[in-house]
């Protein structure tokens, strides 16, 4: 599996502002997933885009995917002090391992 | 189970000890894996199992690190001779399946330091 790259490193903005965080990736790929990870709930599974899927929902995340771009990216909308936490991508082959980058550390200010 | 629960939470080792760290999946789940996360870095794939099948061992760093999957459920790895840059905390991981979906249900992590 391949790692993939999350931009910006570090976001920091207001509670109820929308955060907005890109990923990108260098080959092909099954599916994209994101994970959350916090002190206190440690790593957890937010949302998973299958490779011919451009867009999904969950809740406050949005997630779209660009296979052509190579790159995917995840917003939260009205953001909460709850979301502060570190978010990864990993960009997965079929029933393969994951590998995620140093990932984009959010903090949402309340 | 309700979730993947790992053992113990937190080791301090001497240098040169051996350590096993446990990992429990969520009951039914067939695939587990060990990553590890040092301080303000991404996971690094450490190895899978899945089944009955031989397990992916690729990203084991050295020769001192070992793991085995008893009767298809728990999992223990074991680290001989550790150094301080084996420091991190690992993580334990299961799916229902590789076939079935890719989400992977993460434990809450063994964090190791060695001195």
């Amino acid at each position: 599996s391949q790692q993939g790259e999350e931009d910006p490193q570090a976001l920091s903005i207001q509670e109820g502002e929308n955060a907005t965080m890109n990923c990108s990736y260098k080959t092909s790929i099954n599916n994209l997933q994101w994970y959350r990870q916090n002190s206190g709930r440690g790593l957890v599974h937010l949302i998973l885009i299958r490779s011919n899927e451009r867009e999904k929902h969950s809740g406050r995340l949005r997630v779209t995917l660009d296979t052509s771009k190579k790159s995917s990216s995840l917003l939260i909308t009205a953001s909460r002090a709850a979301d502060t936490a570190s978010y990864f991508c990993a960009p997965t082959e079929y029933g393969n391992k994951l590998v995620f980058g140093a990932g984009t550390i959010l903090r949402v200010k309340s | 189970g309700a979730g993947v629960s790992q053992s113990p939470s937190n080791k301090v080792t001497e240098k040169g000890k051996d350590v096993e760290l446990r990992c429990d999946p969520i009951s039914g789940h067939t695939a587990l894996y060990w990553y590890r996360q040092s301080l303000g870095q991404g996971l690094e794939f450490l190895i899978y199992f899945q089944g009955n099948s031989a397990p992916d061992k690729s990203g084991l760093p050295s020769d001192r690190f070992s793991a085995e999957r008893t009767g298809g459920s728990v999992s223990t790895l074991t680290i001989q001779r550790t150094q301080q840059e084996d420091s991190a905390v690992y993580l334990c991981a299961s799916s229902l399946a590789p076939q079935l979906t890719d989400t992977q249900y993460f434990g809450p992590g063994t964090r190791l330091t060695v001195l």
